[in-house]
């Protein structure tokens, strides 16, 4: 089945105690994509991957860092999390520059004390 | 400010009903397209259009684009309680290797049964 997984689907966690939250798709698509979505504010992207090593920054990139090692994952971190990156996050995927359709994640809802 | 705005921020109609959301963007775009998502979970894709296209159908869906207004319209025909869900359109921006997709802040249908 065609899907885009994330890990984990929910954490809480402590302010400043790193934290990586792992994606993974099974579509061999070439462009990744990582949103948080908040109350108010909608989707917004974090950091984008166009394929493998080739990374960039999205709209609210502060505080998170991304690797695109291969083709099918594109974990996000969190070096240093604090209380506002408090937030449900979303991975996703498409084939050919997001072009086409983007297939999401189920979301990992983050609570940073 | 986002560049894809939903109108109205909530709709609430009667199953059976047709329901019709609005989005208008800021600059030009290769195509839009329309994402339904059920309370905290991932999007779903439901429809593409090209900047060149005006009017595309899908089932119960139409999408109209109209690019000299910078709008798109969704229109879902005989809603049903299923329905019941944020209604988000994103636009691509850029191009080459600076591709984004950007994402409105929805639209909340509410089809009572």
């Amino acid at each position: 089945e065609a899907q885009v997984t994330q890990n984990p689907r929910y954490l809480i966690t402590v302010t400043g105690k790193k934290l990586t939250v792992t994606c993974s798709q099974n579509m061999n698509h070439e462009y990744m994509s990582w949103y948080r979505q908040d109350p108010g504010l909608g989707l917004r992207q974090i950091y984008y991957s166009m394929n493998v090593e080739v990374t960039d920054k999205g709209d609210v990139p502060e505080g998170y860092k991304v690797s695109r090692k291969e083709k099918r994952n594109f974990p996000l971190i969190l070096e240093s999390p604090s209380p506002n990156q408090t937030s449900l996050y979303f991975c996703a995927s498409s084939s050919w520059r997001g072009y086409n359709e983007q297939f999401f994640g189920p979301g990992t809802r983050l609570t940073v004390l | 400010s986002q560049q894809g705005e939903e109108d109205p921020q909530a709709l609430s109609i009667q199953e059976g009903e047709n329901a019709t959301m609005n989005c208008s963007y800021k600059t030009s775009i290769n195509n839009l397209q329309w994402y339904r998502q059920n309370s905290g979970r991932g999007l779903v894709h439901l429809i593409l259009i090209r900047s060149n296209e005006r009017e595309k159908h899908s089932g119960r869906l139409r999408v109209t684009l109209d690019t000299s207004k910078k709008s798109s319209s969704l229109l879902i025909t005989a809603s049903r309680a299923a329905d019941t869900a944020s209604y988000f359109c994103a636009t691509d921006v850029g191009g080459g290797s600076n591709y984004k997709l950007t994402f409105g802040k929805g639209t909340l249908l509410t089809v009572n049964p």
